[in-house]
């Protein structure tokens, strides 16, 4: 059973507006998250993460907010750009039991300029 | 060369066949991972070597065969794959192998098995 869930296979968002990509998660022993971005022939690239002891955390154009009792966290880009069009994968871990990341299925992003 | 690198980039194999993946990584990282990705599955990891030793093996099949000759090495040996074993498989190292450790990946390894 998928322990980390991205419901929304794929997005698009006009350029300059904000995206919004959204992840839900099931173990509530999770306590750090990232977000990982990948270009078509690439591996997924790091993106921002956010520990459970923080609601938010900003990093230039890119926010995650961690909702801990609805189990949920999302990512906004603001403002989206056609270079943002990606597939996004959210990742949970249980930060001291190794190194082990539980991963949703991605949603794919298109930003159209 | 930079950050992880993996060989080959694509793969056919018959299901007799007997082949190996390959990565490195330059980034001076201790611990080295391989992932699958099926479509529209997420990430599933494999296999973790921290310091060149096994700590984590998910249930993974015994026709899928590791092997890290050092941190900087890992290699995934292929033998009698099945076509359900078709995917995308990654590479990954990090720093350490703590809970917080970012994870920089490679680009990933397309196998078809017929």
């Amino acid at each position: 059973d998928q322990q980390v869930k991205q419901n929304s296979p794929s997005l698009s968002v006009q350029e300059g507006r904000i995206s919004i990509l959204n992840c839900d998660y099931t173990n509530s022993m999770f306590d750090y998250f990232l977000w990982y971005k990948k270009y078509p022939a690439e591996g997924p690239t790091f993106l921002i993460s956010i520990s459970s002891i923080k609601d938010k955390n900003e990093d230039g154009r890119f926010t995650v907010f961690l909702n801990k009792s609805a189990k949920h966290l999302s990512l906004h880009i603001v403002p989206s750009q056609p270079g943002d069009s990606a597939v996004y994968f959210c990742a949970a871990s249980v930060s001291n039991t190794g190194n082990q990341f539980y991963f949703g299925t991605g949603t794919s992003l298109t930003v159209i300029p | 060369e930079t950050g992880v690198t993996q060989t080959p980039r694509h793969l056919v194999m018959g299901m007799t066949n007997k082949k190996s993946l390959k990565c490195e990584q330059h980034l001076g990282h201790n611990a080295m991972y391989w992932y699958k990705q099926s479509a529209k599955k997420p990430l599933e990891l494999m296999f973790v070597y921290n310091f060149k030793e096994q700590t984590e093996n998910n249930s993974v099949p015994s026709r899928f065969s590791p092997e890290c000759p050092n941190s900087s090495h890992l290699f995934l040996h292929l033998h009698t794959l099945q076509p359900e074993d078709s995917a995308l498989y990654l590479c990954a190292s990090s720093q350490g192998a703590s809970g917080v450790e970012t994870q920089y990946f490679g680009p990933g390894t397309r196998l078809l098995v017929l």
